[in-house]
């Protein structure tokens, strides 16, 4: 069954310094995968995807993300951290079946210091 | 170009209740999704509406049902509520086709006493 695993559950990061939130995902074929994020009592804002191609792709608010087939990973990165980033966040694969149902990970919760 | 709104923004029900929640999709998709978000927990797909009919259902029971009408809107409902129920319902809408991008609303939040 597919699948989407986020390791950390928290991270904390000091504002100004880099970050990476893991995630990795079980799927077959070439996976459509998307990063969001929640803040508080919010719905969920997308930061940017991979369908194919480049496997380095760009998001809004400085994110990007790069794929790794053979890893099974699609790591989200940002090279300095400000504190209105403080958010939860989702790695999400679209289901096989012809439909678009996302499968989400259980979310990073990141907290920042000033 | 006006994004998904879902109403209300926050319901209380007690047990054994129905309740029904609406979403509004973004102009010119006509595809929506309903997820559930528990407390701590990512969203979990319950079902997904395409031109007006169910294309797709996650796990969840029968007493989970919904509608999509003619411009695209669409309804949730719930009947005989349980104490797990208790979630955030996120509507996210799309343009037809697996892999398009899903666009969120801000969510029902629902509580069962």
């Amino acid at each position: 069954a597919q699948s989407v695993t986020q390791p950390d559950i928290h991270i904390t990061v000091s504002e100004g310094a880099s970050l990476e939130l893991r995630c990795n995902y079980s799927y077959g074929a070439t996976p459509y995968l998307f990063w969001y994020v929640q803040s508080p009592g919010q719905g969920l804002q997308l930061l940017l995807k991979y369908f194919s191609g480049d496997t380095l792709v760009q998001g809004i608010k400085g994110f990007e993300a790069e794929f790794k087939r053979s890893q099974s990973s699609f790591n989200l990165r940002k090279p300095s951290v400000h504190w209105s980033d403080a958010a939860e966040y989702f790695c999400a694969v679209v289901a096989s079946g012809g439909y678009n149902k996302l499968i989400f990970g259980a979310g990073t919760r990141l907290a920042v210091h000033p | 170009e006006t994004g998904v709104t879902q109403s209300p923004t926050h319901l209380i029900k007690t047990r054994g209740q129905q309740v029904t929640l609406r979403c509004s999709s973004q102009s010119g998709h006509n595809t929506v999704s309903w997820y559930q978000q528990a407390l701590g927990q990512g969203p979990q797909f319950i079902f997904q509406y395409y031109r007006e009919e169910e294309n797709g259902r996650g796990n969840f029971p029968p007493r989970f049902s919904g509608l999509q009408f003619p411009n695209y809107s669409s309804e949730l409902n719930v009947n005989a509520l349980e104490l797990d129920d208790s979630a955030l319902y996120l509507c996210a809408s799309s343009l037809g086709g697996s892999g398009e991008t899903q666009y969120f609303g801000p969510g029902t939040r629902l509580l069962v006493l």
